[in-house]
């Protein structure tokens, strides 16, 4: 089945610094590569996805790139604030994952220093 | 805005104890999910259902079953808890359409003893 790793594990950056965290996908099928943040005691929540047809898609300061050969895809934050500073969480939907089930990463605990 | 509402926050059983976990969705989504969260481990999926009465495994259901009697309410049940099984439990829920995105409940943190 899918298996979907993340790294680092923790990332400590200073404010104003770019961010950047990577994940490796094992089925070639999946299609779709979305990004949850999840506050201290609060719910995951997306943040960004990309679908197998786009190489690169960006909202305001977050970026994700998708690699379909390599089979990577990666989260990129510029002009980090300390209100980045969470759990980030990869996740691919694998063949036949119908239903919006997902896999995810083990997960990247972002501090953000100011 | 979607709510995704579990009832527990916390709980503290003890081992063999039966333990349900309640969620409730108010978007009539039909699919809905059950992870659990550990540090290192990321989100797993123990079960989810894509409608009412229909369930499947996700990939660690052992020890765990599940119940989905209504649409909107999609229960987590421990038979005999476990040390083991001392966790955050995540409750998602989603529509039918392949947008893909999860609506999480604010979790429910089991401490078996």
């Amino acid at each position: 089945g899918e298996n979907v790793e993340q790294h680092p594990s923790t990332l400590s950056v200073q404010e104003g610094d770019s961010a950047v965290i990577k994940c490796t996908y094992s089925d070639s099928a999946s299609n779709y590569f979305p990004w949850y943040k999840q506050e201290l005691g609060k719910r995951p929540q997306l943040i960004i996805d990309i679908r197998s047809n786009v190489g690169e898609k960006k909202d305001q300061r977050i970026a994700v790139t998708l690699n379909k050969t390599a089979k990577h895809f990666s989260l990129h934050i510029t002009e980090t604030q300390p209100e980045d500073s969470a759990v980030y969480f990869c996740a691919a939907i694998p063949v036949g994952g119908g239903y919006n089930k997902l896999i995810f990463g083990a997960g990247t605990r972002l501090a953000v220093h100011p | 805005d979607v709510k995704v509402t579990q009832s527990s926050r916390y709980l503290v059983k003890r081992t063999g104890e039966k333990v349900f976990l309640e969620c409730v969705q108010d978007m009539d989504h039909e699919n809905m999910f059950w992870y659990r969260q550990d540090p290192g481990l990321g989100l797993r999926l123990i079960y989810f259902s894509y409608d009412v009465k229909m369930k499947e495994k996700g990939d660690i259901p052992e020890g765990y079953s599940v119940s989905r009697e209504k649409k909107e309410r999609f229960s987590l049940i421990l038979e005999s808890a476990s040390t083991n099984q001392t966790s955050m439990y995540l409750c998602a829920s989603s529509p039918q359409d392949s947008s893909g995105e999860l609506f999480f409940g604010e979790g429910s943190r089991l401490t078996v003893l």
